[in-house]
């Protein structure tokens, strides 16, 4: 049963636009909503995360915006950077914490 | 999608105590597994890289007599916590991939709190 879902499995933007992630979950007893940034060969890193009492989050270029009654978040990314091609995360936690699939982002120069 | 399992899902032992944990892939078979840790400010840390039949690949800084990593099937790895100490309560998390290459799916985590 897979309580986070990352739909799209990969995403190819252009450097300079922006760059839509997008996340579904099944769990309305989460309450705090991640997203991490793995390249190859490393381990994931922490870019941004909200709480389910706020429906935006913004961190420079990365904004969250959580939908509770949608059970949607997304990550937006602008402008786009080539290095910001890697895969994205997206996670869910109550007590525990649940992962997506992930979605590989391609920033084409 | 593949799911990967963990169990215990949370875990509270006495200091001293040895603490095991499982990480199950249901349905496909998973030559690397990956454990991590996390800590504050949300990051994870790789701890080790474990393939099946072969001993684990430990990253920097990890004490590999206190962190035991056993992947003797396709389908489970184990970590197991020796001699667990208050500094080492934290959230680990394993992760498989089917081969090199391939999509790396998460498991639920594991939260081992050691008083």
């Amino acid at each position: 049963d897979q309580q986070v879902k990352q739909n799209s499995p990969s995403l190819s933007v252009q450097e300079g636009r922006i760059s839509i992630l997008n996340c579904d979950y099944t769990n309305s007893m989460f309450d705090y909503f991640l997203w991490y940034k793995k390249y190859p060969a490393e381990g994931p890193t922490f870019l941004i995360s909200i709480s389910s009492i706020k429906d935006k989050n913004e961190d420079g270029r990365f904004t969250v915006f959580l939908n509770k009654s949608a059970k949607h978040l997304s990550l937006h990314i602008v402008p786009s950077q080539p290095g910001d091609s890697a895969v994205y995360f997206c996670a869910a936690s109550e007590n525990d914490m649940r992962f997506g699939a992930g979605t590989r982002l391609t920033v084409k120069p | 999608g593949a799911v990967v399992s963990q169990h215990p899902s949370r875990v509270i032992c006495k200091s001293g105590t040895s603490v095991k944990i499982e990480c199950r892939s249901l349905d496909f078979q998973a030559t690397t597994m990956f454990w991590y840790r996390q800590f504050p400010k949300k990051s994870l840390m790789l701890m080790a890289t474990s393939n099946e039949g072969s001993k684990a690949t430990y990253e920097q800084g990890v004490e590999k007599d206190k962190f035991l990593i056993n992947h003797a099937s396709l389908t489970l790895s184990t970590l197991t916590v020796t001699s667990a100490h208050p500094e080492d309560s934290s959230f680990y998390i394993c992760s498989a991939r089917e081969f090199p290459g391939s999509k790396q799916f998460f498991g639920p985590g594991t939260r081992l709190t050691v008083l």
